[in-house]
């Protein structure tokens, strides 16, 4: 297993167009976690899965922004309607535990234009 | 309101120093916290974990502190390299449902040769 994987690692949209990014954790991982990170911030939490149950939104996550993760194994995460303030790294992280580090993807760089 | 504060955006020091990054908090209770480096245009990578009721922990040039009464932690890097520069950051562990973890916004290092 070579960690967790993220694509598209860049994605240009048109605003008001709808992206999907996926993730692959580590396969023995059953937590994953999406973050979003702007420019000189730090990872700020979106939404977690323990398997395949969505277990916390942030208040961040608007109706546009949907998660699932079929079968407790990828995920996706789809943005619909795009806008530019949807501009970041999404980032998407898998734990073994809750309390252990975290392994993150390289990201997914979306640039709405 | 909840803060937390990373020392400064940018910290320079000449190749063999010490770099000491502080990491201080505001109105959480972590569990535990974590430091993580981070490469321009790449996902966050753990570094080292320390607990609520350990002091210290050390992993190679690296030393972490933890300070629950100051609400502080410190991070440092000896013998520090061109190598080591990056961006740190470090991230509360707060025993919610999810587990999640809440970064700074990071201090970017750079060690001069």
């Amino acid at each position: 297993d070579t960690g967790v994987s993220q694509n598209p690692r860049h994605k240009i949209t048109k605003r008001g167009q709808n992206v999907t990014f996926r993730c692959d954790p580590i396969s023995e991982h059953n937590r994953l976690y999406w973050y979003r990170q702007t420019l000189g911030q730090g990872p700020e939490f979106l939404t977690y899965f323990q398997n395949e149950a969505q277990l916390e939104k942030s208040r961040l996550l608007s109706d546009r922004f949907s998660a699932e993760r079929p079968k407790g194994s990828f995920s996706t995460l789809e943005i619909q309607r795009t806008e530019q303030g949807d501009s970041a790294m999404y980032l998407c992280a898998s734990t073994l535990t809750g309390d252990t580090e975290a392994f993150f993807g390289q990201g997914t760089r979306l640039t709405v234009v | 309101s909840q803060k937390i504060e990373q020392n400064s955006e940018a910290l320079n020091i000449q190749e063999g120093k010490t770099a000491t990054l502080t990491c201080n908090y505001t109105n959480y209770s972590p569990a535990y916290l974590q430091w993580y480096r981070q490469d321009p245009g790449r996902g966050p990578v753990f570094l080292l974990l320390i607990r609520e009721n350990e002091k210290e922990k050390r992993k190679e040039r690296l030393k972490v502190t933890f300070d629950t009464t100051l609400k502080q932690s410190l991070f440092h890097i000896t013998a520090s390299q061109p190598a080591d520069s990056a961006t740190y950051l470090c991230a509360l562990g707060i025993p919610t449902g999810a587990n999640n973890l809440f970064f700074g916004t990071g201090t970017r290092l750079t060690v001069i040769p």
